[in-house]
């Protein structure tokens, strides 16, 4: 069995100012671990992946995350917001391995940057 | 790279109404997911389809039926439609060895009257 938790449904930050999006995951397995991004009316668009390798991932646009197996989290930062930012994101967790095909969402956190 | 193609982009429904959703994927995928997104809640699974040939329910199946005609395409249909049903759907696709990403169409929204 597999769940993700994001920690906030909504956060506002600043333009210039960093972006933290907590993600907290529980998986019966070695997850995978994956954040996507969703702009309003379209759809999601995947920001970056974990996949067993390094701990610290980057991925587009100036985003990384972290995964830590022992606070089971994999929170996504980025130190300077932009007004393109604003967004939903959502946390997602697959099982690793082959014949693993079942993702999990999570709620999802709606991504406010004020000018 | 068209990517996953979904159709329609709306769609208005009568209550008992039925219709199908259609996708279809051009990157050689082995697995096709059905999802709909409801405020709040995220995304919810509906049916998958792992490989060619199966399916299988997931999180919300009831209403939903689905059908894998080949490798590239997975049809969700709504046999009377009801106005629970009323959401946005997305079609998704995965299989890319070593990585496990979904690939995401541009959605369907469907609200039933």
């Amino acid at each position: 069995a597999q769940s993700v938790t994001q920690l906030d449904s909504h956060v506002s930050v600043s333009e210039g100012t960093p972006v933290l999006l907590r993600c907290n995951y529980s998986s019966s397995y070695s997850p995978s671990l994956f954040w996507y991004v969703q702009h309003p009316n379209k759809g999601l668009q995947l920001l970056l992946k974990y996949t067993s390798a390094a701990t610290l991932v980057k991925g587009i646009n100036g985003f990384e995350a972290e995964f830590k197996k022992s606070e089971t989290s994999f929170h996504l930062t980025k130190p300077s917001a932009h007004m393109s930012d604003a967004a939903e994101y959502f946390c997602v967790v697959s099982p690793s391995g082959a014949g693993s095909y079942q993702l999990t969402f999570g709620k999802g956190t709606k991504l406010s940057v004020i000018p | 790279n068209a990517g996953v193609t979904q159709t329609p982009k709306f769609q208005v429904l009568k209550t008992g109404q039925s219709m199908t959703l259609q996708c279809a994927q051009d990157m050689n995928h082995n697995s096709m997911y059905w999802y709909r997104q409801d405020p709040g809640m995220g995304l919810r699974l509906i049916y998958y389809s792992a490989s060619e040939g199966t399916t299988d329910k997931g999180e919300v199946p009831n209403g939903y039926n689905v059908s894998r005609l080949n490798k590239r395409e997975f049809s969700l249909r709504l046999e009377s439609a009801a106005p629970s049903q009323t959401s946005v759907y997305f079609c998704a696709s995965s299989g890319t060895l070593g990585a496990w990403e979904a690939f995401f169409g541009q959605g369907t929204r469907l609200t039933v009257v």
